[in-house]
């Protein structure tokens, strides 16, 4: 079946530095969504990206989407302590109308 | 808008015993999900419905049944409840008929202990 893997699984940083997460799927998506879980919460959505090599840019967020459409990223800017939670990728299998396959998931904890 | 709501937010079973989960959505949206979240295993898809009366298996169904009997409602059932279906379920709900295409909206998640 479809695999979703994220790295890192967790990272720790400081307040200013930046961070990046990578999603990798082992099948071709028609579409990646990307989803933010604070610690207790439930997780909420962030973007969808659909195009391959698709660039997307939410304030301090970018995101992108491989242009084979089998890989995608995050990247924060400057983290601020408000960036800590879970972030997961999510992807939808091209050719057929699926469910989404959630990404493993990277904690990032944030400290000043 | 309420959004997502479940019922109950916390419950403690023993082994054996049975329960309904019950998802509420207010957006008229056609789809909705049960997941399981697991430390360490990110979000499981257990059962999905892509319109009132219809429901479908996800990746990880055995030992869950499911209902969708209004749009608005999704049950998801525990017949013979085990330690290993301890877990946090998440309800979720999206608008697009093309599952995966449109965003989705979570629950604020039923924490489920089996001992």
């Amino acid at each position: 079946g479809q695999q979703v893997m994220q790295i890192p699984q967790y990272q720790h940083v400081q307040e200013g530095e930046d961070f990046t997460t990578y999603c990798n799927s082992s099948t071709t998506l028609s579409n990646i969504q990307w989803y933010k879980q604070r610690p207790g919460g439930h997780p909420v959505f962030l973007i969808q990206l659909v195009k391959s090599g698709e660039v997307k840019k939410q304030k301090r967020l970018t995101f992108q989407f491989g242009e084979a459409k089998k890989n995608s990223s995050l990247h924060i800017t400057a983290t601020q302590t408000t960036d800590v939670g879970t972030y997961f990728c999510a992807g939808a299998k091209a050719g057929t109308a699926s469910k989404l396959t959630f990404g493993t998931g990277t904690r990032l904890q944030v400290t000043l | 808008n309420a959004g997502v709501t479940q019922t109950p937010k916390f419950r403690v079973l023993k082994t054996g015993q049975s329960m309904t989960l019950l998802c509420a959505q207010d957006m008229n949206h056609e789809y909705m999900y049960w997941y399981r979240q697991d430390p360490g295993m990110g979000l499981r898809l257990i059962h999905y419905s892509v319109g009132e009366g219809t429901t479908a298996k996800g990746e990880v169904p055995d030992g869950y049944n499911v209902s969708r009997l209004k749009k608005q409602n999704f049950l998801l059932g525990l017949e013979s409840a085990a330690p290993s279906q301890t877990s946090v379920y998440f309800c979720a709900s999206s608008y697009s008929w093309l599952a995966g295409q449109g965003e989705q909206y979570f629950g604020p998640g039923t924490r489920l202990t089996v001992t």
